[in-house]
């Protein structure tokens, strides 16, 4: 059974500061991998996606890794700004799913604070 | 383009009482998908559904919970005589196509029982 685990559970730092958020999966059999960014009472918004046979995605300031074989992705963000506060959630996608993206097996996510 | 509508956004309900939460997908999309947030706990499958057709309910409760999402009109996810471990939010998604089509959440809705 695919566990997904994300570290650190919050993150609290200063404007400007870079940061990295990270995710461990226990099954390297993913199609593919995604980041996600969840705003309090609000829906899901796709941040990155990687598919299994890529390392990396990057998308202005943010940037999703993927090491499929040891079961690791991190996101990197970039000159954080207080924007960017939200819940990171982490989401794989199991190889059997016939390149279905809908049976995502999700972390509890990275509550993350900038500071101004 | 409005997005995905979910409505109730909270929803408070008595054990043993039904909870009936609705989705209506985007424009254009006819592929939804229910997804259940237990409080500490990460986002879970639970149905996939088309017009008129349950596509994949591996992730549903055995009992008491039921979804459709009939031909005109919103997706209905109902659970039947709710307990207290059924407080959570139900978030749906939709697609315009099944297959790696990208995922749209609507806000969720927050269910409370009390």
């Amino acid at each position: 059974k695919q566990e997904v685990t994300q570290i650190p559970a919050a993150l609290s730092v200063p404007e400007g500061e870079n940061l990295v958020l990270n995710c461990s999966f226990t099954d390297s059999a993913i199609y593919n991998l995604q980041w996600f960014r969840q705003d309090p009472g609000k829906g899901l918004t796709s941040l990155l996606l990687i598919q299994s046979s890529q390392r990396e995605q990057t998308s202005g300031r943010l940037n999703a890794s993927l090491d499929k074989s040891s079961g690791r992705s991190t996101l990197y963000i970039a000159a954080s700004q207080p924007g960017d506060s939200a819940t990171y959630l982490c989401a794989v996608t199991p190889e059997d799913s016939g390149g279905s993206n809908y049976k995502l097996t999700f972390g509890k996510g990275t509550l993350l604070t900038v500071n101004p | 383009n409005a997005g995905v509508m979910q409505n109730p956004r909270h929803l408070v309900r008595r054990r043993g009482q039904e909870a009936r939460l609705r989705c209506s997908p985007m424009k254009g999309h006819s592929h939804v998908y229910w997804y259940r947030q237990l409080p500490e706990e990460g986002l879970k499958f639970m149905v996939y559904l088309q017009k008129e057709n349950i596509i994949d309910e591996s992730g549903m409760p055995k009992e008491r919970f039921s979804a459709e999402f009939p031909k005109e009109g919103p997706s209905i996810l109902r659970i039947q005589q709710v307990v207290r471990g059924d407080s959570a939010a139900y978030f749906c998604a939709s697609s315009p196509q099944g297959g790696n089509s990208p995922l749209h959440f609507g806000n969720g809705t927050r269910l409370t029982v009390t």
